[in-house]
Parts: C-alpha cells; structure tokens; sequence
C-alpha cells in the first residue's frame, strides 16, 4: 500500500525552528518528485515546497529563504527545515507525492500540524 | 504568478442534482490542471489530472473539461458522499497554486 505518514509538528515561538518528516512506503521514492502543502485552519492550500528526483527544489516567495525541502532516499525520507518561523506559518502540513514527470500530488499524507504561537 | 479563480465558494445542492464548479486561470496553463476533493479533517484526494483525466477509482459520475484559461468540474447526479470542499490547482510551472476552494454542501 502506497503510504505518507508526517510527523515533527508541534507548537513553536515566533522566531523558531521546527523540522517535518514524512516517511514513504510502497512506492520507489527515489523516483518520485515530493511535494509539501499546507492549509491553516479554515482555510486553502497553499504550495510550500518541491523536490525533484535530481534533488531541485522550489518554493513560493512566501517560504523562501525560511524553509528548506530535502529528501534521503536511502530511508525513503521527505524533510521540511522551517527556520524564522511566523503566526502565519500556523497550519496542517501535508507530505504530498507528484507522479513522474508532473506537478500535481497523486497521494497525499494526513498531515502534521504546526502552530507558531508566543 | 498565475492566479487561480474558483467559483462559487460555496455550492447548496440536494442529492440527485447535477452542479457544475468553475476554475479559472489569469493566463493560458494549457490542460495542466488538476482537480481535489477534501472532506472534512481529511487530506485532499486526487480526482482529476490533466484537466480532464479521471484518476483510477473516481466515479463516472464526475467529469471535467477545459483548456487554457476555463475549466469545470462536473457532478451529474450528486451522491451523499460528494459533499465536500473542491480544489483546483495549476501545475504547468512553478510556482503552483490552488484555486480557493468551492464548498459542495447539502441544500
């Protein structure tokens, strides 16, 4: 069974750091581009991150220089790296895969949620 | 960047009815648009791809169109289990973005 399961969120100060894992199962991970997306409470989705199987990565000029996206495929393993972390940045993060090739997310992780709060 | 524009955001609807949700994109995206269903507490779960592809398991009774800038999602005969929130998302170049939402709910 094709399987993402996240885990590291929790509650942070502004200014903090925090770093999300996703785990991957049944699937060749190293073949796959990785995808993180967000959504704060009540509210859309919102892209944060990308990684291709070469290891490129993009992220949206609202994380960039903040977060930081990696990838071990030995431990078939996703990482987000949030540094200087805002309230803004409050929100269920979802581990998500993108098929070979293209960028929308086939399978998606239930999600870990990180709450920035003094 | 690209903007993604859904209506309606919110969508009264009884079962057996057939609704219609709109995405549009401020510049062309060509068929690169995916489409989600997101119930409550729940990850989003892919429904559709590459603007009208319909991802293994979907039911037949969702259906969608469009090319360039307009795109619709379709339900023709609404089941209690279609009651859900929608998104859109862009996926022809980064940075990706989503449509805000359409909320399908029970009339």
């Amino acid at each position: 069974e094709v399987q993402l399961v996240e885990s590291g969120g929790g509650l942070v100060q502004p200014g903090g750091s925090l770093r999300l894992s996703c785990a991957a199962s049944g699937f060749t991970f190293s073949s796959y581009d990785m995808h993180w997306v967000r959504q704060p409470t009540g509210r859309g989705l919102e892209w944060v991150a990308s990684i291709g199987t070469a290891g490129n990565t993009d992220y949206p000029d609202s994380v960039k220089g903040r977060f930081t996206v990696s990838r071990e495929n030995a431990k078939n393993s996703l990482y987000l790296q949030m540094n200087s972390l805002r309230d803004g940045d409050t929100a269920v993060y979802y581990c998500a895969r993108g098929p070979m090739w293209y960028f929308y997310m086939d399978v998606w992780g239930k999600g870990t949620t990180v709450t920035v709060s003094s | 960047d690209i903007q993604m524009t859904q209506s309606p955001s919110t969508l009264s609807a009884s079962v057996g009815d057939r609704v219609t949700i709109t995405c549009r994109a401020s510049q062309s995206i060509g068929n690169s648009l995916a489409w989600y269903q997101q119930k409550p507490g729940n990850a989003p779960k892919l429904l559709i791809y590459k603007a009208s592809t319909l991802e293994s398991g979907v039911p037949s009774r969702l259906s969608a169109s469009g090319s360039g800038t307009e795109f619709t999602l379709t339900i023709i005969s609404l089941q209690p289990d279609d009651f859900a929130t929608y998104y859109c998302q862009r996926y022809d170049s980064y940075p990706l973005t989503f449509g805000g939402g359409t909320k399908v709910e029970i009339k």
